[in-house]
């Protein structure tokens, strides 16, 4: 099982140009979510899907915008990438369960540096 | 204002127990305690979590309070591999996680 894939692993962009993080679960979960981490600091949630056709804002949504593609797929979009973006990225998936979520599964990150 | 408290950091030799605190006083009835660690650069990866029992699994133990305000997670003979930060999580229902700072752990040889 592949769990949660995120593409790219690394990338490194000029401040203004756009580009889109790739996530892919293959556990069938219902719900997906986008994190930043900065250096020294716990992740911080930019968007969440908690199912198919559905988006909702975290903590930090400014300069983003997030397609759930299908039950699979759940894209992170930087049309216009400031240096301030500059992060690690998760992607993670869980799946509602009764009164809570079952765990939720991460991935391996991107890292992204905008210069 | 933050909904856990956990110590910064901590150390731990080599084969012993380790417990890690958290606070969270003002946990509401339906929200569950999760334990996540993330190690190095890694994605977090899920520990174990509890509601107001106290639970065990192949990773580690669960203790929580009766009055639910405070947990404890241990991890009974520590090696260096669960040198990690560790992030205890109150969660309800069908919402996202929320981490603090968590605690960084240091297992020493």
């Amino acid at each position: 099982n592949a769990g949660v894939t995120q593409t790219p692993k690394f990338q490194v962009l000029k401040t203004g140009q756009s580009m889109t993080l790739q996530c892919a679960q293959d556990m069938n979960h219902n719900s997906m979510y986008w994190y930043r981490q900065d250096p020294g600091m716990g992740l911080r949630l930019i968007y969440y899907s908690a199912s198919e056709g559905t988006t909702d804002k975290g903590e930090v949504p400014n300069g983003y915008n997030v397609s759930r593609l299908n039950k699979r797929e759940f894209s992170l979009r930087l049309e216009s990438a400031a240096p301030s973006q500059t992060s690690v990225y998760f992607c993670a998936s869980s799946v509602h369960v009764g009164q809570t979520n079952t765990e939720a599964f991460f991935g391996q990150g991107t890292r992204l540096t905008v210069v | 204002d933050a909904k856990t408290t956990q110590p910064p950091s901590m150390d731990c030799a080599e084969g012993r127990a380790a417990n890690l605190p958290c606070n969270h006083s003002t946990i509401s009835g339906n929200e569950y305690v999760y334990w996540y660690r993330q190690i190095h650069s890694q994605g977090p990866q899920y520990i174990i979590h509890g509601l107001k029992n106290n639970e065990t699994n192949e990773m580690a133990s669960l203790i929580i309070t009766e009055d639910r305000k405070s947990s404890t997670l241990i991890l009974p003979h520590a090696t260096l591999r669960d040198t990690a930060v560790y992030y205890c999580i109150p969660q309800a229902g069908n919402t996202p996680l929320v981490f603090g700072k968590g605690t960084r752990l240091s297992v020493i040889a």
